[in-house]
């Protein structure tokens, strides 16, 4: 079975520097995709950034920007010049490609911008 | 456009008593559809999804039950509440592979459940 793990229940970052989040999931499929989801304190689900598992490139959005590793089963999220609007929850997701398409998320990193 | 309509906001509950969230998709046909529920320290954990009506497929065994009556109406349900099921429900869809918003999931308002 597909899990999704993050391994930092919270972090906190002063404005304006980088921060990384970290997560790591286990599959033994081939093809997938990958996303970082922010939920702010309306708690509403906004999809921050998405990567489809068979490119190599990393995607980026504006500030947002991750590092795929997929033979390490990695994907972290660094966000750039960090603003007080970055502090949520932030959860990584995983999606198989295989008729079920089930959506499988981790336990989610909170994260703080310290003025 | 597609837009997802999630209910009731909050909703607190006695123990024993039934519980019915409602969630509906416009904008889109044979939508994937999931039901997450998001507890203290314990993330986002995937409790039903489905791929089509009447297909019904649970991640959790629980005293909760899912049922999809129509092609975009999800309904989420128990017989008798436990105070364990208190949490934030979130109703998502997702697209299917030739249509649009085929990539990733997208979320309801959520429903605040406390169960007393």
């Amino acid at each position: 079975a597909q899990t999704v793990t993050q391994s930092q229940p919270e972090m906190s970052v002063q404005e304006a520097e980088t921060v990384t989040l970290s997560c790591t999931y286990d599959t033994s499929e081939s093809d997938y995709y990958l996303f970082w989801y922010k939920q702010p304190p309306s708690r509403q689900m906004i999809l921050v950034i998405r990567q489809e598992a068979y490119k190599q490139q990393n995607a980026t959005e504006n500030r947002f920007s991750v590092n795929f590793q997929k033979a390490a089963k990695s994907f972290s999220l660094k966000i750039s010049d960090s603003q007080l609007g970055d502090a949520a929850m932030y959860f990584c997701a995983y999606r198989n490609l295989n008729r079920d398409d089930k959506i499988i998320f981790g336990k989610g990193t909170r994260l703080h911008i310290l003025p | 456009s597609q837009t997802i309509h999630q209910w009731p906001a909050t909703l607190v509950q006695p123990v024993g008593s039934p519980l019915s969230l409602e969630c509906t998709v416009e904008g889109t046909s044979n939508p994937n559809l999931y039901w997450y529920r998001q507890a203290a320290g314990r993330g986002l954990q995937l409790l039903f999804y489905s791929v089509g009506i009447g297909q019904i497929s649970s991640e959790v065994p629980q005293n909760l039950s899912a049922s999809r009556p129509q092609d975009r109406q999800f309904i989420l349900s128990s017989k008798k509440l436990l105070l364990s099921d208190s949490g934030f429900y979130l109703c998502a869809w997702k697209g299917v592979p030739w249509g649009i918003g085929n990539t990733e999931a997208f979320f309801g308002q959520g429903t605040r459940l406390t169960v007393v």
